[in-house]
């Protein structure tokens, strides 16, 4: 079934610890997100691809870093964890054209303690 | 800055009709999407609105006027499985989707 897969499902991370969040899509899209999404917030994007071997900043990038080295992989890689980065984490992707539509994974729970 | 504004909760008898309504203020507009999200599930894509009007899909219509800022989604034939968030984003000049915070619809039998 073509769509988007994450990885893992949720995760408890101990403050300081490296963590990468994985992201893999199956439909040949070109550009792809990461977002978070907090209780009572919007989902606010972290950084984008909009083709393989480009990335991009979104509103929160800090504290994240993300590789686009192919088209289908995109993960999210957080260097030395902080609570504050208790969060959902959504990846999604799109094909071309400003009327696509987001495809989003089913997201990562992580708790940073 | 840019601002989404949504109610934040909703409830509405099943068999009934609801309207979220979602504002907007951006610099710049690409059109207005609307998205369904289920407790503890990723958002699926519902409706895009471009051009000033109503468009119907199924059970679901989705108005934008682009003058006042402002779009509705419409639900009818409420059923138990609609309780859901429905969030509202849009696309600005620079192509970025700015997300509304989202509205949680409550459907009561």
């Amino acid at each position: 079934i073509a769509g988007i897969t994450q990885a893992p499902t949720s995760q408890i991370l101990a403050a300081g610890r490296r963590m990468t969040l994985r992201c893999t899509q199956d439909m040949r899209h070109n550009a792809m997100y990461w977002y978070r999404q907090d209780l009572g917030l919007g989902l606010r994007l972290i950084h984008y691809s909009n083709t393989a071997g480009t990335t991009g900043k979104g509103e929160v990038p800090d504290g994240y870093s993300v590789s686009r080295a192919n088209t289908d992989d995109f993960p999210l890689t957080l260097a030395s964890a902080v609570p504050s980065q208790t969060s959902v984490y959504f990846c999604a992707s799109s094909s071309q054209g400003t009327n696509s539509p987001l495809h989003f994974g089913n997201g990562t729970r992580l708790t940073v303690t | 800055g840019q601002n989404i504004d949504q109610p934040t909760e909703m409830t509405a008898t099943e068999g009934a009709i609801v309207q979220i309504n979602c504002t907007y203020q951006t610099s710049g507009f690409n059109g207005l999407f609307w998205y369904q999200q289920h407790a503890g599930e990723a958002p699926t894509f519902l409706s895009y609105n471009v051009l000033d009007g109503l468009e119907e899909k199924g059970r679901f219509s989705s108005f934008l006027s682009r003058s006042k800022g402002y779009s509705y989604l419409l639900l009818k034939e409420l059923q138990m499985k609609d309780s859901a968030s429905y969030l509202c984003a849009v696309m600005d000049s620079n192509y970025q989707l700015i997300w509304g915070a989202g509205t949680k619809l409550i459907i009561k039998p």
